[in-house]
């Protein structure tokens, strides 16, 4: 059974910085690119950042590009998100998901996001 | 990257069938068969339904259906069942590793 736990959530000041962790077991963590998706209070889904299979592309999202930092330790089969200069609008529920690929002609296509997390939840207060 | 267009909330009673668009551009929808739709339950983590536009994950009910046409994906729900009281986010792929959700639909059985 595939299970993603994430771990590291709380309360952090403003500017301050957090780190987010997901352990994966169930499947072989190092053949699927994974992602972060966080969710603030009452709102919707917003995809935050993802990393391919052997972590030598990462991508993120405009509002947390040049703060946050995503990595993957596959001999701990654990995804991490660093999260720098942390603002209050940050302050939300942050899952941990793995991405689908399928197979096309020439190359593999991201599909979607088959298995997530419970949710780890980081506050910004002051 | 701005978020998907979807209606605020969608609303049928037992056994009717409804539809939820998610309106997209040409750089994610129009331009990548690759559209996911998630089902969320309130205090829950999201749901994986349907991915490249039409196709059903293993497990998922066949009352679950998706069509794309340009820059306009739909999710519909046939059948409605009280079990399908949710909200339904639709997502794209929209180039170099990234992507974009949309803002959710609440779908609510009369």
């Amino acid at each position: 059974e595939v299970q993603l736990v994430e771990s590291g959530g709380g309360v952090v000041r403003p500017g301050g910085p957090l780190r987010l962790s997901c352990a994966a077991s169930g499947f072989t963590f190092d053949d699927y690119g994974m992602t972060w998706v966080r969710q603030a209070p009452g709102k919707g889904l917003e995809w935050v950042s993802s990393i391919n299979w052997d972590g030598s592309s990462t991508a993120y999202a405009d509002s947390v590009k040049g703060r946050f930092t995503i990595s993957r330790d596959d001999a701990k089969r654990s995804l991490y998100l660093q999260m720098d200069s942390l603002r209050a609008e940050d302050t939300a529920l942050y899952y941990c998901a793995r991405i689908m690929f399928v197979e096309g002609s020439t190359t593999f296509y991201p599909v979607g996001f088959d298995y997530w997390g419970q949710g780890m939840l980081v506050t910004v207060s002051s | 990257q701005s978020a998907l267009t979807q209606p605020a909330s969608v609303s049928g009673s037992p056994g009717q069938s409804i539809t939820i668009s998610c309106t997209g551009t040409s750089s994610d929808i129009g331009h990548y068969n690759l559209v996911s739709w998630y089902q969320q339950h309130p205090g829950k983590a999201p749901k994986f339904m349907i991915y490249e536009a039409t196709k059903r994950p293993s497990g998922v009910s066949n009352r679950f259906s998706g069509s794309k046409s340009g820059n306009t994906a739909s999710l519909t729900i046939s059948g409605l069942q009280a079990e399908d009281e949710a909200t339904y986010y639709c997502c794209s792929y929209a180039g170099d590793s990234k992507y974009v959700f949309g803002s959710g639909t609440r779908v609510t059985v009369l």
